[in-house]
C-alpha cells in the first residue's frame, strides 16, 4: 500500500443516511486535510488536522463530522446531507501544516447524494 | 478579490507547442507555491514546487515565479497528448499553512 488511500471510491447515499469516508496515508506524514472538489470550482479546504488535533474547520455545516484518530487515519462522517453536497471528496496529508510542505492527494470519493 | 486566479481556458496546443499557464495570487506575503495536474475523474498531483523568484526546470515543465508582480506560470513544452488535463496553480498564504487553490486551467493538446 502506498501514498494515500481513501475508500470508497463511490459512494450514493439518500438525505437521511448515514456513511462514513475513509483516508489513510502512508507516507509518514503529520497532517492531514479533507477538501471538497464540485464541477467548475476551485478546491475547497474543509478540515485540517495537525498531530491528531484539529487545527482548522473552514465554515463547515454540522452534518460533517471528521475523526482523526492518529496520524494516518481520517474519517469523514456523513449524516442528513443535502443534494449540492454532492461533490469530489479528496484527502490530502503533508509532513507538517507550517512552511512550504508539499500536500498529497489520495485518489478521492466520488459522492451522490439522492 | 479571488484569492488564487488563473486563465479560464480551456487551453488548446498543437501536440509540440508550449503550453503557458498564468496564476495570479493576492496574498503578497505567500512563499510556497505549487502546480498540480488533475486527470478528468482522478486527484491532484503535484507537478512542480517553486519557493524563489526565477525559473525553475523539471524536464518538460518550467515554473517561473514573481513575487513582486504576484504571479507565478507553468510553461510545457514540447507538449504531449498525454499532457491534456486541468492545471491547479496553489499558493501557501503567509500566515498560515492553507493551501489556496485557483479553479484551474484545462489545457488539450491536439495530436
Amino acid at each position: 500500500e502506498t501514498g494515500v488511500t481513501q475508500t470508497p471510491r463511490h459512494l450514493v447515499m439518500g438525505m437521511t443516511n448515514k456513511k462514513s469516508l475513509k483516508c489513510e496515508q502512508h507516507l509518514g506524514h503529520n497532517a492531514m486535510y479533507w477538501y471538497k472538489q464540485s464541477a467548475k470550482k476551485p478546491l475547497e479546504l474543509m478540515f485540517v488536522y495537525n498531530f491528531k488535533e484539529q487545527t482548522e474547520n473552514n465554515s463547515v455545516p454540522s452534518r460533517f463530522s471528521p475523526e482523526c484518530p492518529n496520524s494516518s487515519h481520517l474519517f469523514l462522517h456523513l449524516h442528513t446531507l443535502q443534494p449540492e453536497d454532492s461533490a469530489l471528496y479528496l484527502c490530502a496529508s503533508s509532513h507538517a501544516t507550517s512552511g512550504g510542505e508539499t500536500q498529497y492527494f489520495g485518489p478521492g470519493t466520488r459522492l451522490l447524494v439522492l | 478579490q479571488k484569492e488564487v486566479e488563473q486563465n479560464s481556458g480551456p487551453l488548446s496546443v498543437p501536440e509540440g507547442a508550449i503550453a503557458s499557464l498564468n496564476c495570479t495570487y493576492s496574498d503578497r506575503g505567500s512563499q510556497s507555491f505549487f502546480w498540480y495536474r488533475q486527470y478528468s475523474g482522478k486527484s491532484p498531483e503535484l507537478i512542480m514546487s517553486i519557493y524563489s523568484n526565477g525559473d525553475k526546470e523539471d524536464g518538460r515543465f518550467t515554473a517561473q515565479l514573481n513575487k513582486a508582480s504576484q504571479y507565478v506560470s507553468l510553461l510545457i513544452r514540447d507538449s504531449q497528448p498525454s499532457d491534456s488535463a486541468t492545471y491547479l496553480c496553489a499558493v501557501k498564504g503567509s500566515n498560515d499553512y492553507k493551501l489556496s487553490f485557483g479553479a484551474g486551467t484545462t489545457v488539450t493538446v491536439r495530436a
